[in-house]
């Protein structure tokens, strides 16, 4: 059960460089979201999807995009990276039915733009 | 807008002994869900608990419950026992019923002595 997979682990990127965070889950998962968490801070919400094609803005999305062409994948894009970007980010996902279900996550991508 | 509020930044607390995190939220809306997370120092994200607003039983899971007092809109969590291993971050969360975003408090740093 290989779950929600972040690739990659950890990235140093240099100020105005581009990159896109790979998240792979294997679930069937209609949602999915991105998260990031800045040191000593709960997480934030930039990006999430409730289905192939459906993405929509959370809390904190400027400066990135995402996008959803198929059910298992979501991806997160930096577009001329700051050093506000850095970070650790998280990609989860949730099933639809009961309430009640737990968003399972990623191991998350520390992000360092320098 | 929902809101969590988690004012304990840190705590220390004896091997063995129980603990509670605080964990007090804002909303409008009527149903909604509450969620506890763990943090190791390894960064991934653990789920706990949940407890819907409607649930009239405080949730339990092992070690871990939920004291939750609708009146007063707090939803702590309560460990006990507590180990070494549960030396972590915890996040409290909260995603209204039906729908697909969950927002996160900025979480409890718990030390647990030997």
């Amino acid at each position: 059960n290989a779950g929600v997979t972040q690739t990659p682990k950890f990235r140093i990127l240099k100020i105005g460089q581009s990159m896109t965070l790979q998240c792979a889950q294997d679930m069937n998962h209609n949602y999915m979201y991105w998260y990031r968490q800045d040191p000593g801070m709960g997480l934030k919400l930039i990006y999430y999807s409730v289905g192939a094609g459906i993405t929509d803005k959370g809390e904190v999305p400027n400066g990135y995009n995402v996008s959803r062409s198929t059910t298992e994948d979501f991806p997160l894009r930096l577009e001329l990276a700051a050093p506000s970007q850095t970070s650790v980010y998280f990609c989860a996902s949730r099933g639809p039915g009961t309430e009640n279900t737990e968003a399972f996550f990623g191991q998350g991508t520390r992000l360092t733009v320098v | 807008a929902q809101k969590i509020t988690q004012t304990q930044p840190g705590m220390f607390v004896q091997e063995k002994e129980a603990v509670t995190l605080d964990c007090t939220y804002d909303t409008s809306d009527q149903s909604y869900g509450l969620f506890w997370y763990k943090q190791p120092s390894s960064g991934e994200m653990i789920f706990l608990i949940y407890q819907g607003s409607y649930d009239e039983q405080n949730a339990t899971e092992g070690r871990y419950s939920l004291n939750f007092q609708k009146a007063r809109k707090s939803a702590n969590l309560v460990i006990s026992a507590s180990q070494l291993g549960d030396s972590a971050m915890y996040f409290c969360a909260m995603r209204r019923t039906g729908g697909f975003k969950t927002i996160f408090g900025a979480g409890t740093r718990l030390f647990v002595k030997a």
